[in-house]
């Protein structure tokens, strides 16, 4: 079956980079997708890759794709206040709908001053 | 602006009550969902709807119950068979087809029974 996993808790200093790790088990995933969700809101898509790819940058994200062990990361160079939030991950073996995703239960990044 | 509304951002039920959570999107989306979180938890899927006057349980459909009477609206209702009904609700939508995928979430409904 389908399983998303993500540490619960991540701590970093202002300014560093925040690394958030995901690993999944379905082979046939076709999109992978990092959510932000900020306290009392709902989920705001940051940033998706398709299976085929390695990585991909945004700005200040980075995503890194090892389909051979299956892991998935999030790169945030320069964490700043604002990023703090739960950070989830998910999968989609459809690719055509969100009932075809699967989320983790969020990484909680935490910026220290 | 494009987007995607749920109401009301808070709401209290008494026990044995019904109640319906709005959520309504102006993005042309044909399919919308609904999710359910808990604290430490990720997102369970209720149900979901694909197109206007069809739809389909999820994961944790027992005790809720949804229409989807026009492509823009899906309420869900919340009955007094969901025995533990306190939660934050998400309500979510995505184009149809081949896309990404992804899905664009409203604010969130919390619900608490008093």
């Amino acid at each position: 079956g389908e399983d998303v996993e993500q540490s619960l808790f991540l701590s970093v200093r202002e300014g560093d980079s925040s690394v958030i790790n995901c690993t999944y088990t379905d082979s046939s995933s076709t999109y992978l997708y990092w959510y932000k969700q900020e306290p009392g809101a709902g989920l705001q898509l940051l940033t998706y890759i398709f299976s085929n790819m390695d990585m991909k940058q945004d700005q200040r994200l980075t995503v890194l794709l090892n389909k051979k062990d299956k892991h998935l990361s999030l790169r945030i160079a320069d964490t700043q206040t604002g990023d703090s939030a739960i950070y989830f991950c998910a999968e989609s073996i459809v690719g055509g709908g969100a009932d075809g995703l699967t989320f983790g239960k969020g990484t909680h990044l935490i910026i220290q001053p | 602006d494009g987007g995607i509304t749920q109401s009301p951002k808070y709401l209290f039920r008494k026990e044995g009550q019904n109640v319906t959570l709005s959520c309504e999107q102006n993005l042309n989306h044909d399919a919308m969902y609904w999710y359910r979180q808990d604290p430490g938890q990720g997102l369970r899927l209720i149900y979901y709807s694909q197109i206007v006057n069809d739809f389909q349980k999820g994961d944790i459909a027992e005790g809720y119950s949804v229409s989807r009477e026009k492509k823009e609206s899906f309420p869900l209702t919340v009955t007094s068979a969901q025995k533990n009904p306190t939660a934050f609700y998400l309500c979510a939508s995505s184009p149809s087809g081949q896309g990404a995928g992804e899905a664009f979430f409203g604010q969130g409904t919390r619900l608490t029974v008093v």
